[in-house]
């Protein structure tokens, strides 16, 4: 079975751009959620679906936005970037809307922001 | 913000030795998670304990919870090569379904 993939595996982009990155969960997975990886820190979380409807928000700017479509699949939207944009973007996938028993995550998309 | 604080955020140990990491968070918590992330990419599950749970094994791992100290461990057993990597405790706060994360500890492991 496919577990959570994510695309592109590396972008780089110029400040002021705009990118999306998009995420498919495992087969029969209703919930997609997104973390932020800062070089050297944990994952944060920035945004939680489930049955297409946004369930989480973490504490980050308008300029992020995130959609999920009908097959479950998810993109995640930035506007703007800035520099501290950059950081490793991770998919998480879970059966239902709880993170409980845990995510499966993806290998995620690295974004440098030059 | 991270939710707790990991320690050490660096352990570097010879293969065969044990590895104790350590994780401490602030709230109270449904459940505690571990995940272990190899080379930068995306992180994998290791093991979840309740918070009406002291002490949970999986293969060579056991991690321990003190609620009253808002704490948890991660023993690895017997260790090698192929457990290097980052190391992450996280937590489920309950009803904002989301994990929060540790800043990890970094685990060398040495032939």
């Amino acid at each position: 079975d496919a577990g959570v993939t994510q695309s592109p595996t590396h972008l780089i982009k110029t400040r002021g751009q705009h990118v999306t990155l998009r995420c498919s969960p495992i087969s029969g997975h209703k919930s997609v959620s997104w973390y932020q990886q800062v070089l050297g820190q944990g994952p944060q979380f920035i945004f939680q679906y489930y049955e297409k409807e946004e369930r989480g928000r973490g504490n980050f700017p308008d300029r992020f936005s995130a959609r999920q479509f009908p097959n479950y699949s998810s993109e995640l939207n930035v506007n703007a970037l800035l520099l501290g944009d950059s950081a490793l973007y991770l998919c998480a996938s879970s059966l239902e809307g709880r993170v409980n028993p845990g995510y499966t995550f993806g290998s995620g998309t690295r974004l440098t922001v030059v | 913000s991270q939710q707790g604080e990991e320690d050490p955020q660096a352990l570097s140990i010879q293969e065969g030795e044990n590895a104790t990491m350590n994780c401490s968070y602030k709230t109270s918590i449904n459940n505690l998670q571990w995940y272990r992330q190899n080379s930068g990419r995306g992180l994998v599950h290791l093991i979840l304990i309740r918070s009406n749970e002291r002490e949970k094994h999986s293969g060579r791992l056991r991690v321990t919870l003190d609620t009253s100290k808002k704490s948890s461990s991660l023993l690895i057993t017997a260790s090698r090569a192929a457990d290097t990597a980052s190391y992450f405790c996280a937590t489920d706060v309950g009803g904002a379904q989301k994990l929060v994360f540790g800043q990890g500890t970094r685990l060398t492991i040495n032939p």
